[in-house]
């Protein structure tokens, strides 16, 4: 069965750069959610789109903004790195209200 | 807004014996509690949910348990297997937002 794809899936970025990752979700899934998790924690909410339009929103620095697109694949966009945004960023897809499936994520890794 | 307490943080088992990880939650409005598998370098994994209209749900050698009056949920895994070793987290939703709070996580070692 198809699943969630994120790309890419490492990255090194130095403090202050730009970085982008994007998802692309199980066919037919029209809500894509993003989360973070640290270290040794819990995923933590970021933001979440349904039908293109940003359906609710987390724990989500300024400097970070996403999008969904027509093709619902979704990017998130990262501006001004800090030491403190290494973590593993996943994106889940589910149908409307449905259970959540998670991609293998993003290691993020700002020097 | 909802939090979830999730307990042990460690747990190891022989295999073959059972293992069971209990999470608590504070918003009652929560409706759907799923349970993810993390292994290393992965993604979670859903490996069962329960919605509020149900009391348990089984799925071979994994149930969820539901206690709206105490909102409280429970993961029993029964026959351990080594590859049932992972990081293992509870989560919560509510009706009129769909993302998730998860609890801290459990890490579960089972030996042969």
């Amino acid at each position: 069965a198809a699943g969630v794809i994120q790309s890419p899936r490492h990255l090194i970025k130095e403090k202050r750069e730009t970085a982008t990752l994007k998802c692309y979700p199980i066919p037919r899934h029209d809500t894509v959610y993003w989360y973070q998790q640290g270290p040794g924690q819990d995923p933590q909410f970021l933001i979440s789109f349904y039908e293109k339009m940003q359906s609710d929103k987390g724990s989500i620095p300024d400097r970070f903004s996403a999008q969904q697109f027509s093709d619902y694949h979704s990017e998130l966009n990262m501006s001004s790195l800090e030491l403190g945004d290494s973590a593993l960023y996943f994106c889940a897809s589910s149908p409307r209200l449905g259970e959540q499936f998670f991609g293998p994520g993003t290691r993020l890794t700002v020097l | 807004g909802e939090n979830v307490e999730q307990h042990p943080s460690t747990l190891s088992v022989q295999e073959g014996d059972s293992a069971v990880i209990k999470c608590t939650y504070s918003d009652s409005a929560s409706n759907y509690f799923p349970w993810y598998k993390q292994e290393l370098g992965k993604g979670p994994q859903l490996i069962i949910d329960i919605r509020s209209n149900v009391g348990e749900k089984k799925d071979q050698r994994i149930a969820v348990t539901l206690n709206k009056t105490a909102k409280h949920f429970s993961l029993h895994i029964t026959e351990t297997q080594p590859e049932d070793s992972a990081v293992y987290f509870c989560a919560a939703s509510t009706h009129n937002t769909d993302k998730l709070i998860f609890g801290t996580g459990t890490r579960l070692q089972v030996f042969p």
